[in-house]
């Protein structure tokens, strides 16, 4: 089984700061990154995804990936208190098809 | 539809019955996957299907699940002779493209999940 680990937190932030959350994988024939947010009780949404070494941009979010040292992470600049969820980690493995493989989650907690 | 429906929402079942949770994947969407996600876990995976055949069932815990999509569209995940453990909440998600690309098109999109309670 491929494995994806995550650090389960809370990581804590104050507002406007910049959180650091970060996913190593166990393969290095892993094909694609993706990073969902998951608020308590409701179902992941995607915020990204990834394939390129290097860093990608969407708005506040950054996700950083380097296949080389099996690590990708997501970076969230100028955190709001609505950031606050649970942030997912999953990755699609070469040749084994569209399934994704989930880390255990990130919890982040901005504070006011 | 919108979006991927599942249903129901909420199932409280005895131990020992028979459950069928279902799922409506966003229209024209071909893969179509079942997760299992616990409390404080990231989701896990069970099943996916390509069109109306399982492409991947390797995550199913054991022969008390079963799922089918008979007409490649609506999918029933089935549950035999529940456990106690079996209780979590059942997460179904699909997509446009089979697997293989490295497309954003192949971003998987949740339902809601149906939560099973097995008392």
């Amino acid at each position: 089984q491929k494995e994806v680990e995550q650090n389960s937190g809370p990581l804590s932030v104050p507002e406007g700061a910049i959180a650091s959350l970060n996913c190593t994988y166990s393969d290095r024939g892993s094909q694609s990154f993706f990073w969902y947010r998951q608020y308590s009780g409701k179902s992941p949404e995607l915020i990204m995804f990834i394939y390129s070494n290097g860093d990608k941009e969407d708005g506040r979010f950054t996700a950083q990936l380097n296949k080389a040292s099996q690590y990708v992470s997501l970076l969230i600049r100028d955190s709001q208190p609505s950031d606050s969820a649970t942030y997912l980690c999953a990755v699609k493995f070469y040749n084994q098809g569209g399934k994704l493989i989930f880390g255990q989650g990130t919890e982040l907690s901005v504070k006011p | 539809g919108a979006g991927v429906s599942q249903t129901p929402s909420n199932k409280v079942t005895e131990k020992g019955k028979y459950v069928e949770l279902r799922c409506d994947p966003i229209s024209g969407h071909t893969a179509l996957y079942w997760y299992r996600q616990s409390l404080g876990q990231g989701p896990e995976f069970l099943i996916y299907f390509q069109g109306t055949g399982a492409a991947d069932d390797s995550g199913l815990p054991n022969d008390r699940f079963f799922a089918v999509r008979p007409e490649g569209s609506v999918s029933t995940l089935k549950i035999q002779r529940t456990e106690r453990g079996d209780s979590a909440v059942y997460l179904c998600a699909s997509s446009s493209l089979p697997g293989h690309q490295t497309s954003g098109a192949n971003v998987l999109t949740f339902g809601a999940g149906s939560r099973l309670t097995v008392l």
